[in-house]
């Protein structure tokens, strides 16, 4: 039903294991994010692209690398993370950033660090 | 502090129960306000936005009070599938054209038989 697909939807990582998630979605739109959810806590915005172009990134640790290769994919490269990066990882899209289009979300990846 | 603060809960009513879940935002800024609606072990997925004025949805009710900076989500007659986390979400117009969503840490509702 969604218009924007995540795999894999499980992933257990050592720290020392370099993985890559991905992200793509079937909208048309122009907006796609990175989030961040942690147990017990709120969605974290980790970073924004607009159109290919990276407009934000919510100083996330380095070991994060996203990267956007067109409007419609969005990955993101994981090396060298900690115990504590276990979360469960969300993209969504929109058809423009930083408005107040609705953002429609992915299943989800569900990390587990090692 | 915390832009949007939420009660997390639990909140536990019986069928056909009114139940109603608050929210307060930090940013005066904030410009446009939602409800998102998350299931266990499921992605969020917008349930209504906020208007001024206040605004329904079939057994779904939301306000805002911008002076006190408070949003609030009413459900009438609840039902089984209501069950879920909902997220309080607000668009904060940071002085640039790139505003942003923040996340409450959702209220968990379950509604029993």
């Amino acid at each position: 039903e969604t218009g924007v697909t995540q795999t894999p939807r499980h992933l257990v990582m050592g720290m020392t294991n370099k993985k890559s998630l991905k992200c793509e979605q079937h909208l048309g739109h122009n907006a796609m994010y990175w989030y961040k959810q942690s147990a017990k806590k709120p969605l974290e915005l980790m970073f924004v692209y607009n159109f290919k172009e990276q407009t934000e990134n919510n100083s996330v640790p380095s070991r994060f690398s996203p990267e956007c290769p067109n409007s419609s994919h969005l990955f993101l490269h994981l090396h060298t993370l900690q115990p504590e990066d276990s979360a469960l990882y969300l993209c969504a899209s929109s058809l423009r950033s930083g408005t107040t289009d609705t953002q429609y979300f992915g299943p989800g990846t569900r990390l587990t660090v090692l | 502090r915390k832009e949007v603060e939420q009660d997390p809960g639990p909140f536990n009513v019986p069928e056909g129960a009114t139940v109603a879940f608050n929210c307060t935002y930090s940013n005066s800024a904030s410009q446009s306000f939602f409800w998102y609606r998350q299931d266990c072990r499921k992605e969020p997925k917008l349930l209504m936005s906020v208007y001024s004025s206040g605004n329904e949805d079939g057994r779904f009710t939301a306000q805002l009070n911008r002076a006190s900076q408070y949003i609030s989500l009413l459900i009438r007659d609840s039902k089984l599938s209501d069950s879920a986390t909902y997220l309080c979400v607000v668009n904060i117009d940071r002085g640039s054209t790139l505003g942003r969503l923040y996340f409450g840490r959702g209220t968990q509702l379950t509604v029993w038989p």
